[in-house]
């Protein structure tokens, strides 16, 4: 049973170009989860997503992100017009219920020049 | 909001030695998680809690969710190099969210 996947590991972009980060879930694990950690801090809760549905998103900037997880593919972290600030690794994570313990993927490390 | 106070912030110990780390809150937490992450990877779960005064293992690790649910605390015995890297406690609220503590880096001296 494969873990979380996320694509890519690391993406490089300048300041004012869009980032996209893909994220797979568990097989049979329909709840997606993204979080953001800065350097030498824990990880902070941006949006909790199941197919289709954005359940809670109180963790994301109100401008320039959003998140979808399509009936079909992975879930997608859009950030559009990045800025140095949003240098940091994204980590996704999923489980099968939404109360149930979270398993995250690798994450994407976005360096912004 | 919510926040989780972890302690200590590093540690340095010897090979064989065992260790504790804990972590508070002033906030009530249904689930409480323990998740390692090395360097340049995600967080790897370790042990989680559901219950109150649950005492778990896993392997050399033991866990404890505190009888008020406001703290927790993960042992490790006789540790060894590969223990190295960043423990973080988290707490799950609302059935969704999980909150991080900012992690106790532990370094082992050979």
């Amino acid at each position: 049973n494969a873990g979380v996947m996320q694509n890519p590991r690391h993406l490089v972009r300048r300041r004012g170009q869009e980032a996209r980060l893909r994220c797979s879930p568990m097989k049979g694990h329909s709840h997606v989860y993204w979080y953001r950690q800065l350097p030498e801090e824990g990880l902070k809760f941006m949006v909790y997503l199941q197919k289709e549905n954005i359940i809670d998103e109180s963790g994301m900037p109100k401008e320039r992100f959003s998140a979808e997880f399509p009936k079909e593919g992975p879930s997608i972290l859009r950030i559009q017009q990045v800025v140095r600030g949003d240098s940091a690794a994204y980590f996704c994570a999923s489980s099968p219920t939404g109360g149930d313990t979270q398993y995250f993927g690798p994450g994407t490390r976005l360096t912004v020049l | 909001g919510q926040q989780l106070n972890q302690s200590p912030q590093s540690m340095f110990i010897q090979e064989g030695e065992d260790v504790s780390m804990n972590c508070t809150s002033s906030s009530i937490f249904n689930t409480w998680l323990w998740y390692k992450q090395d360097p340049g990877e995600g967080p790897v779960l370790l042990i989680a809690l559901y219950k109150a005064g649950e005492l778990t293992s896993n392997g050399r690790l033991t866990a404890q969710f505190g009888i008020t649910r406001k703290d927790s605390f993960l042992n490790i015995s006789a540790s060894i190099p590969s223990d190295v890297g960043i423990y973080f406690c988290a707490g799950l609220i609302y059935g969704n969210k999980l909150v991080f503590g900012a992690g106790t880096i532990l370094r082992v001296k050979s």
